[in-house]
């Protein structure tokens, strides 16, 4: 079955220090997705691409944070400088673009120390 | 403004019975709706959906029932098993709104 794939799993930074997130969506699908989920919350939108085109990045405090599809499959998301607040969990999911069935892969646990 | 709330952080249900996971959402454009499962240091896992036009929509074990004019969905797992002890969320989307989750429920099954 296919799945979406993520690296790393864990992560551990210093505040200051950057970090970068992969994400490798399902083959087709065609929208992805970055996701932060903090413990006893559900996951928050950061951004969301439609094939190489950022389609929303509302909620992406865009002062740190970067976000790249540059051909449209694969992407990397980026923090610099890491603050403690970005402690999280990371999700990357992708979809087709209707319906909206987000289909998530294992996530990025981040730790800032 | 929290448009999809699960106001119950836990549930504790005995092996073998039926799992009630409630969820409410206030954005009357809501159209299609999903239940998501997600274990500890992974990824949520879909696992059923509902559109609108339906008031019911049935997997095997699992069952999703939407009350449009309550604004209320609700999942039904039944029989409980020991390994559908997780973390439950809805979600819900709808014209231009992306897709809005719930806080979470905690299912616990007890053997």
């Amino acid at each position: 079955e296919a799945e979406v794939a993520q690296s790393p799993r864990y992560k551990i930074t210093e505040k200051s220090q950057a970090v970068a997130f992969w994400c490798d969506p399902i083959s087709g699908h065609a929208t992805l997705y970055w996701y932060r989920q903090i413990l006893g919350q559900g996951p928050e939108l950061l951004v969301q691409f439609q094939d190489e085109s950022v389609v929303d990045d509302s909620q992406l405090p865009k002062d740190r944070f970067s976000a790249e599809r540059l051909k449209g499959v694969d992407s990397t998301l980026k923090i610099q400088p890491a603050e403690l607040g970005d402690s999280a969990m990371y999700l990357c999911a992708s979809s087709f673009p209707t319906p909206d069935t987000q289909y998530f892969g294992p996530g990025t646990r981040l730790t800032v120390l | 403004d929290q448009q999809v709330k699960q106001n119950s952080p836990s549930l504790s249900v005995q092996e073998g019975r039926i799992s009630i996971l409630n969820c409410d959402y206030t954005n009357s454009m809501f159209d299609y709706f999903l239940w998501y499962k997600k274990y500890p240091a992974e990824g949520p896992t879909f696992l059923i959906s509902i559109s609108s036009i339906k008031d019911k929509n049935e997997d095997g074990r699992f069952t999703v029932f939407l009350n449009k004019s309550a604004k209320h969905l609700s999942l039904h797992i039944v029989p409980s098993q020991p390994g559908d002890s997780a973390v439950y969320f809805c979600a819900a989307s709808g014209g231009a709104q992306k897709l809005v989750f719930g806080q979470g429920t905690r299912l616990t099954i007890n053997p």
